[in-house]
């Protein structure tokens, strides 16, 4: 099971938005409504910002929001803060004999 | 509020096993499943397998197959995770993350560091 792809960094000023992409095959994030977004800081345990493509976990900023099209699914963080520096990750459910896949992940640099 | 604590770091030598526990609180623990993940240094999360609290059922990733063993303690709400014949190339955080069968992983534990080095 290959990892999904995201690209390695994005970047955006206080304020503005930045859109993440995940991209998957038919098999995991094209097949099913299980996908998931995680931040992790450094040093940190990921936490859960997007669960079943665009759910937000109670006490997750509504400036997070994720949207799936065929294949490929999307974090878009709007209103850009300095906390939101992180990696992001996506996962998704990939059948029954391995379970999920992870993104490649994506550095998110606030200037 | 839902916690899941990991025992601390470990160093083992090549060819030894690592057994990892993470024990749960803050809700019905046999009523989700406990999935394992690792994040080898400055990488990427990579899927270990999952386990059913419920009735022990496994789902092992086909790369860590015949090498990782799975288990839970109901009466302690305590997950373990064994890893075997260990390499250099499995030296990462160990996390266990909670989640039902096929469906979102939500909280996790704070991560296990453990190293693998002659």
């Amino acid at each position: 099971q290959s990892a999904l792809t995201q690209p390695p960094s994005a970047s955006g000023s206080p304020g503005q938005s930045v859109t993440i992409s995940c991209t998957g095959t038919s098999s995991d994030v094209g097949g099913y409504n299980y996908v998931s977004w995680y931040q992790q800081h450094p040093g940190k345990a990921p936490k859960l910002m997007i669960y079943e493509v665009s759910k937000r976990p109670s006490g997750v900023p509504d400036r997070f929001s994720g949207s799936k099209s065929g294949n490929t699914a999307s974090l878009t963080v709007s209103g850009l803060q300095a906390e939101d520096e992180a990696d992001y990750y996506c996962s998704s459910y990939a059948g029954s004999n391995n379970l999920y896949v992870f993104g490649t992940g994506t550095k998110v640099t606030v200037l | 509020q839902v916690q899941l604590v990991q025992s601390g770091a470990e160093v083992k030598k090549p060819g030894a096993s690592v057994k990892v526990s993470c024990k749960a609180s803050g809700y019905t623990f046999t009523s989700y499943g406990i999935s394992w993940v690792r994040q080898a240094p400055g990488q990427g999360l990579e899927w270990m397998g999952w386990i059913s609290a419920y009735n022990g059922n496994t789902n092992y990733a086909q790369k860590l197959q015949g090498r990782v063993t799975m288990t839970t303690d109901t009466s302690t709400s305590t997950a373990y995770m064994e890893l075997r014949s260990l390499r250099s190339d499995d030296t990462a955080v160990y996390y266990c993350a909670r989640g039902r069968f096929g469906t979102t992983i939500d909280y996790w534990g704070q991560g296990t560091l453990v190293t693998v080095s002659s």
